[in-house]
């Protein structure tokens, strides 16, 4: 399988401000995938990310909020805007690979006072 | 509304014992299930993934799926300490689409 990264692995930021987390993946993937995990629960769908085209939100989550950038097939981005502590979570990255499966980056845990 | 229901448990076993974990979907269109593993401040680990009815075997795991009655269950056979963690099972709609998560078991393998 390819290895896939994350950064920062975690943060803590002021109420107000935006982080930009980075997802790169070692080989080229065409679906790339963000996931909020808030604490004590599963995983969320955020957006699907395909390159070259704009990210698809899914409902409760919107492109002000959430910009994601796909410039390439190994690389995307996760821009959580103007922040507060409900946005506190656990950020994953995933990607597609055949057989049609996904696999996760290490995760991104934001906290935000 | 695609939901994917697991008992949140804890579920306790022995060690050596046979862990049952079980999920049931409610989109008869779902294509994959996936079963995850997930240690206390880590990312999802691939446990198994199946896409066919009947059973799928994997060195101490087995996935079991009933398409008909829209359940699949993961079992882990020789549970040891280090099994223990939440499992997630995940369904999706064929390809790369994305995935929909239940809840997660925890399970608890006691030495």
């Amino acid at each position: 399988s390819a290895v896939i990264s994350q950064k920062p692995s975690r943060d803590i930021c002021q109420r107000g401000t935006s982080l930009t987390i980075q997802c790169q993946v070692d080989s080229q993937v065409t679906m790339m995938f963000w996931y909020r995990q808030q604490p004590g629960q599963s995983l969320t769908l955020i957006a699907t990310a395909n390159q070259g085209s704009e990210a698809t939100y899914e409902s409760g989550f919107v492109i002000d909020k959430f910009p994601i950038s796909r410039p390439n097939l190994t690389f995307s981005t996760l821009t959580v805007s103007n922040m507060s502590p409900e946005d506190s979570s656990i950020y994953l990255c995933s990607f597609g690979l055949q057989p049609p499966t996904q696999y996760f980056g290490p995760g991104t845990r934001l906290t935000v006072l | 509304q695609k939901e994917v229901e697991q008992n949140s448990g804890p579920l306790s076993v022995p060690e050596g014992a046979i862990a049952s974990l079980n999920c049931t979907y409610s989109d008869r269109g779902s294509q994959s299930f996936f079963w995850y593993r997930q240690y206390s401040g880590k990312s999802p680990e691939l446990i198994m993934f199946i896409y066919s009815n009947g059973d799928k075997e994997d060195g101490r795991f087995t996935a079991q799926l009933n398409k008909a009655s829209q359940y699949v269950s993961l079992l882990i056979r020789d549970s040891q300490p280090s099994d223990s963690a939440t499992y997630l099972c995940a369904v999706n709609w064929g390809g790369n689409t994305p995935l929909v998560f239940g809840k997660g078991t925890r399970l608890s393998v006691i030495a």
